[in-house]
């Protein structure tokens, strides 16, 4: 079975600083991994995803995120945090060798803050 | 507007009643999703559809659940006899089935409050 694990509730952050919000799955496949984010009363906007090729995916609002196989984790980070990026972080999964669906599994979600 | 809409943004409505939700997904995808979202939770999948055709339903789906998808663009999720457990967002997502590899785009989503 499919599932994803967002091991922290919260991560506060200083602006200017990097930040890592975490993500490690479980497939019994190679995975394919997202990373949503969810302003409040929002519905989800797609920040990245990882296919295959480069470990390092780059995608919106300066975010990127390092698929890690042995680790079994999908990181996302972004090299200086805006408070502006305050909001809830959701990563995801779907099983690529499961063809029989196409669903995708959210992790719990992770709230970032930013402080000035 | 390109993006998947939903309708309602909201809905309160009492215990016992139906209710229904519509969404209409980008207009060149043929898959779309109906995700369930508890405070403090992730998206939960409830179901989705290629075209008109169901072809998952997550067990979070009581009977009381349908949706439909009949000409394989819009589709609507009712609740009937809801209760106050029902309370939650309601988000329609889809994706184009062109490449296995596709994010999906979710709407706003429909928040509903049984009371």
């Amino acid at each position: 079975a499919q599932s994803v694990a967002q091991p922290e509730d919260q991560v506060n952050v200083a602006e200017g600083n990097p930040l890592t919000v975490k993500c490690t799955y479980s497939v019994s496949g190679n995975p394919y991994l997202f990373w949503y984010v969810q302003y409040p009363n929002r519905g989800l906007q797609f920040l990245l995803k990882y296919i295959t090729g480069d470990n390092l995916v780059k995608g919106s609002y300066g975010f990127e995120a390092e698929f890690n196989k042995s680790q079994t984790s999908f990181h996302l980070k972004k090299p200086s945090a805006l408070v502006s990026d305050s909001a809830l972080y959701f990563c995801a999964v779907r099983d690529i060798r499961d063809s029989g669906t196409y669903k995708y599994i959210f992790g719990t979600g992770t709230r970032l803050k930013v402080l000035a | 507007d390109t993006g998947v809409s939903q309708n309602p943004r909201h809905k309160i409505t009492k215990r016992g009643q139906n209710v229904t939700f519509r969404c209409d997904p980008i207009s060149e995808h043929n898959r779309l999703y109906w995700y369930r979202q508890t405070l403090g939770q992730g998206p939960e999948f409830l179901t989705y559809f290629q075209n008109e055709a169901q072809l998952e339903k997550s067990r979070l789906l009581s009977d009381r659940f349908s949706a439909e998808r009949p000409k394989g663009s819009f589709s609507t999720l009712e609740i009937q006899r809801t209760e106050q457990g029902d309370s939650a967002m309601y988000l329609c997502a889809s994706s184009f089935r062109g490449q296995l590899n596709t994010e999906a785009f979710f709407g706003q989503g429909t928040r509903l409050t049984v009371v």
